[in-house]
């Protein structure tokens, strides 16, 4: 079976400091992966999605970046942190042809 | 007009009540449905998937109504342990996970 897993599950940082999360998913080839935020009372925003290796679409324009290396890896970065970028960030998946999309386990981020 | 939009409750309910929650959807060409559960600091979980005809798992019950662009979800017979936020998702591109739009969430607190 597919699973999807995401870290690190929580952390601090301070404003100006670079982030690195890191999501995998085991069980598949070739899946779509997706980074989405979810900020405190508001809904899920896409961030990132990519249909391959390589290949990064950007939804909204931010100081995050998004790297997909090898198939299943996904990699959300950020040089430089801004306290508006707190928030609950999931990595997430589907099938390539497929509409139903599975989420990691989720990163709090907590700007300070 | 917001593409997704669920009334954000919340919803208390006693053990036992049957209560439904509605989502309506802006683009009439959409073509996937789904209901997510997302408990406190976790990440959403496909509940299920919303088919044309209804659909039935359990003590939940999914509903589509294209002519009046909703969707609906109806737990019956409620359990503390069904106290979440439940997401509406629709898809408005087929095949494209990158085309999902979802609702800020339906808070449901079920209460002994």
């Amino acid at each position: 079976s597919q699973t999807i897993h995401q870290w690190p599950a929580t952390l601090v940082q301070p404003v100006g400091s670079p982030l690195s999360l890191e999501c995998t998913v085991e069980g598949t080839s070739n899946p779509n992966l997706y980074w989405y935020r979810q900020a405190a009372g508001r809904g899920l925003q896409l961030l990132f999605y990519s249909v391959g290796i390589g290949q990064i679409s950007s939804e909204v324009p931010q100081n995050l970046s998004a790297s997909r290396p090898q198939d299943r890896q996904f990699i959300l970065s950020s040089k430089k942190l801004l306290l508006s970028d707190s928030g609950f960030y999931l990595c997430a998946w589907t099938m390539g042809g497929g509409n139903t999309i599975y989420f990691g386990e989720g990163s709090w981020l907590t700007v300070v | 007009r917001k593409e997704v939009e669920q009334d954000p409750g919340p919803f208390n309910v006693p053990e036992g009540a049957t209560v439904a929650f509605n989502c309506t959807y802006s683009n009439s060409a959409s073509q996937s449905f789904f209901w997510y559960r997302q408990d406190c600091r976790k990440e959403p979980k496909l509940l299920m998937s919303v088919y044309s005809s209804g659909n039935e798992d359990g003590r939940f019950t999914a509903q589509l109504n294209r002519a009046s662009q909703y969707i609906s979800l109806l737990i019956r017979d409620s359990k503390l342990s069904d106290s979440a936020t439940y997401l509406c998702v629709v898809n408005t591109a087929g095949g494209s996970g990158y085309a999902l739009n979802f609702g800020k969430g339906t808070s449901l607190l079920v209460t002994p």
